[in-house]
């Protein structure tokens, strides 16, 4: 079996700044998927990516970037944290071009100060 | 568009009760449709899955879900509920073509099962 790891757990920020929260997973899953949990409206697509290299915008995608260096990693960075932020981070993978299931991390939760 | 509506943000239940948690979907064909739940601090992790064929679907830990097509809904059931049942229940789908990436998640059920 394989797993996602997300780090940090936690991340605590100021107003303004740059965050980066990052995701490995050891499945060699081709498709990668950042996903913004918010109490009471369940989980929202930021960014996924099919392949090293490629990016795909989801509904929530403005105010983050990603980056797809490698198969096995799948980074997201938050470009201006905004003020009484607080949410959770999921990445997820899927391991071929099927609609198979999609495998998560445990989430990155952020507050921003 | 597609989109996944979960009415019931919370269900409270007494343990060895029936449940029944709500999912419908709006989709223009047959989507693939998951329950995926998310115990406290954990990830998500899948529950059961509906490609194609016999309507209810059988997962783990003794749920299972039907899809109606005349009703866009996949509800999801079980005979008798644990207190380790207690957690957050999303439904989800994903258009049935290839190319197609995008899982999407209803806001999820918060169900707490009372000893």
């Amino acid at each position: 079996g394989g797993i996602i790891t997300q780090t940090p757990k936690f991340l605590i920020g100021q107003e303004g700044q740059k965050l980066t929260l990052k995701c490995q997973q050891n499945f060699n899953h081709d498709t990668m998927y950042w996903y913004r949990q918010d109490s009471g409206k369940g989980l929202r697509l930021i960014y996924y990516s099919i392949t090293e290299n490629d990016l795909q915008k989801g509904d929530l995608s403005e105010g983050y970037d990603a980056s797809r260096e490698k198969k096995s990693s799948f980074s997201l960075t938050v470009t201006s944290a905004q003020k009484n932020e607080m949410a959770v981070f999921l990445c997820a993978s899927r391991p071929t071009i099927s609609n198979e299931r999609l495998f998560f991390g445990h989430g990155t939760k952020l507050s921003v100060l | 568009a597609q989109s996944v509506t979960q009415p019931d943000a919370r269900v409270t239940v007494s343990e060895g009760a029936s449940l029944q948690l709500r999912c419908k979907y709006s989709y223009s064909a047959t989507p693939y449709l998951f329950w995926y739940v998310q115990y406290p601090r954990q990830g998500l992790q899948l529950l059961l899955k509906y490609y194609s064929g016999d309507p209810v679907v059988q997962g783990v830990n003794s749920f299972e879900a039907e899809f109606s097509k005349s009703n866009s809904s996949f509800h999801l059931q079980k005979a008798s509920v644990h207190w380790s049942d207690s957690a957050v229940y999303f439904c989800a789908l994903s258009p049935a073509s290839s190319g197609s990436w995008q899982l999407i998640f209803g806001s999820g059920t918060q169900l707490t099962v009372m000893p």
